[in-house]
């Protein structure tokens, strides 16, 4: 079966500008959950979805936002880029919150803010 | 306040010895422990799990160890192998379905 696909898979964005990036999970997931790993960092949780409903959120500023749709695919949106935002975006998705197995990541969207 | 540790960015290990990589968590909540495996260019692959009514989970090459008391788990890879050299993430969630929090990854590498 498909896996996690994220789009686009590289992006460059200008200071200032916004950006959104795409999830599919896996189908019959209805769990979404995004994920920045900057170097040094590891994984910081940004939000996590389930039916359309923001379950948890990181702390990140509010110009990170999120949602998900009903087909459980979902979109992140960051606005007023920041140099520092500069990372690899993870979506993982699973069939309700924490199975046992744990999530499904996807190939990552690496965004460059310059 | 990074609640979930992993001290040693890299670790180096000869091909047929023992990779044991470690993880420290500060949250007493945390209950469900998973480790993750990354190569560059892909997205995290689940490796095992452990939840903390047991000490010790075992799958094939890979053990979990979990220390409650010292707060403290371990990953043991026996015999490593060349195609085990990946960036390891361990991870807890508080609830077994509540967020991962992850550590920072330790880059494994493992010598022919």
């Amino acid at each position: 079966k498909a896996g996690v696909t994220q789009t686009p898979r590289y992006l460059i964005k200008t200071r200032g500008q916004q950006v959104t990036l795409s999830c599919s999970p896996i189908s019959g997931h209805r769990s979404v959950s995004w994920y920045q790993q900057t170097p040094g960092q590891g994984l910081q949780f940004l939000f996590e979805y389930f039916s359309e409903t923001q379950r948890n959120k990181g702390n990140f500023p509010g110009r990170f936002s999120g949602r998900q749709f009903s087909n459980s695919r979902s979109e992140m949106n960051v606005s007023t880029l920041e140099l520092g935002d500069s990372a690899l975006y993870l979506c993982a998705s699973s069939l309700v919150p924490g199975e046992d197995y744990g999530y499904t990541f996807g190939s990552g969207t690496r965004l460059t803010v310059v | 306040d990074q609640q979930v540790k992993q001290n040693s960015p890299s670790l180096s290990v000869q091909e047929g010895r023992i990779s044991i990589l470690n993880c420290d968590y500060t949250n007493s909540m945390f209950d469900y422990f998973l480790w993750y495996k990354k190569y560059p260019a892909e997205g995290p692959t689940f490796l095992i799990s452990i939840s903390s009514i047991k000490d010790k989970n075992e799958d094939g090459r890979f053990t979990v160890f979990l220390n409650k008391s010292a707060k403290h788990l371990s990953l043991h890879i026996v015999p490593s192998q060349p195609g085990d050299s990946a960036v390891y993430f361990c991870a807890a969630s508080a609830i077994q379905g509540g967020k991962l929090i992850f550590g920072q990854g330790t880059e494994l590498s493992v010598k022919p």
